[in-house]
């Protein structure tokens, strides 16, 4: 059982599309942060989001960690197929550093 | 910087098999973390060091999985015997610690890749 659902598991959109992918839990983290993951390649760091309600904007990217801290979003405004990949929401603590990853969404943009 | 450095990228070995996974972490960083990624678990954290020292092993499926760290700049994951359940990507990540004692983000190697037949 993942502590992190994440939803959809898949999402297909053209090209100049917006999409929003969540990830919500019961439990409440200390942060959340937000990963892409490409074919071969390791997980790489989006953003971090450590306050109740707060929103980080990254270029086209923002992202909204809920007013609880049990759950956040991920927006892509005009969607480019340079942001297809998995992307990965993951929770920590405040007592340690450990990471509790949720199972991922699979964005495809089509061009 | 060369970022956490993995060996073998790919392994196919048959069951009952040892099998070693190699790290190499970013230079400086003092915590280590190996993770393992399959389609039906997701990314699962299986142990972690910080200086050299195992903190948790919690993650650890089995008595046939092993982890060492002998020095600041190598650590491996032992199987023995392996399994065909043990087919999946192997992760390997590494992190320092910041002004504040917070620790930065976590660096991933680019995975090994295990097929067990």
């Amino acid at each position: 059982t993942q502590l992190l659902e994440q939803s959809p598991q898949f999402l297909s959109i053209q090209e100049g599309e917006n999409l929003t992918v969540y990830c919500n839990s019961s439990s409440v983290f200390s942060s959340l942060q937000w990963y892409r993951q490409e074919p071969g390649e390791g997980p790489v760091l989006l953003v971090t989001v450590v306050t109740g309600g707060e929103v980080k904007k990254l270029k086209r990217l923002t992202f909204q960690f809920g007013d609880a801290r049990k759950d956040s979003s991920l927006h892509i405004t005009a969607a480019q197929p340079g942001d297809t990949g998995l992307y990965l929401c993951a929770g920590t603590n405040s007592n340690d550093y450990k990471l509790s990853f949720g199972a991922g969404t699979t964005v495809t943009v089509r061009a | 910087d060369a970022g956490v450095i993995q060996s073998p990228r790919h392994e196919v070995t048959e069951m009952g098999q040892e099998v070693t996974l190699r790290c190499k972490p970013i230079s400086g960083h003092n915590s280590l973390f190996w993770y393992r990624q399959t389609m039906m678990r997701g990314l699962e954290l299986l142990i972690y060091f910080n200086n050299n020292v195992p903190i948790d092993d919690s993650g650890m499926p089995e008595d046939r999985f092993s982890a060492k760290m002998p020095n600041a700049s190598f650590s491996t994951l032992k199987i023995q015997p392996s399994e065909p359940r043990d087919s999946a990507v192997y992760f390997c990540a590494s992190l320092t610690w910041v002004a504040g004692g917070k620790p930065s983000e976590q660096y991933f190697g680019p995975g090994t890749r295990l097929t067990v037949t």
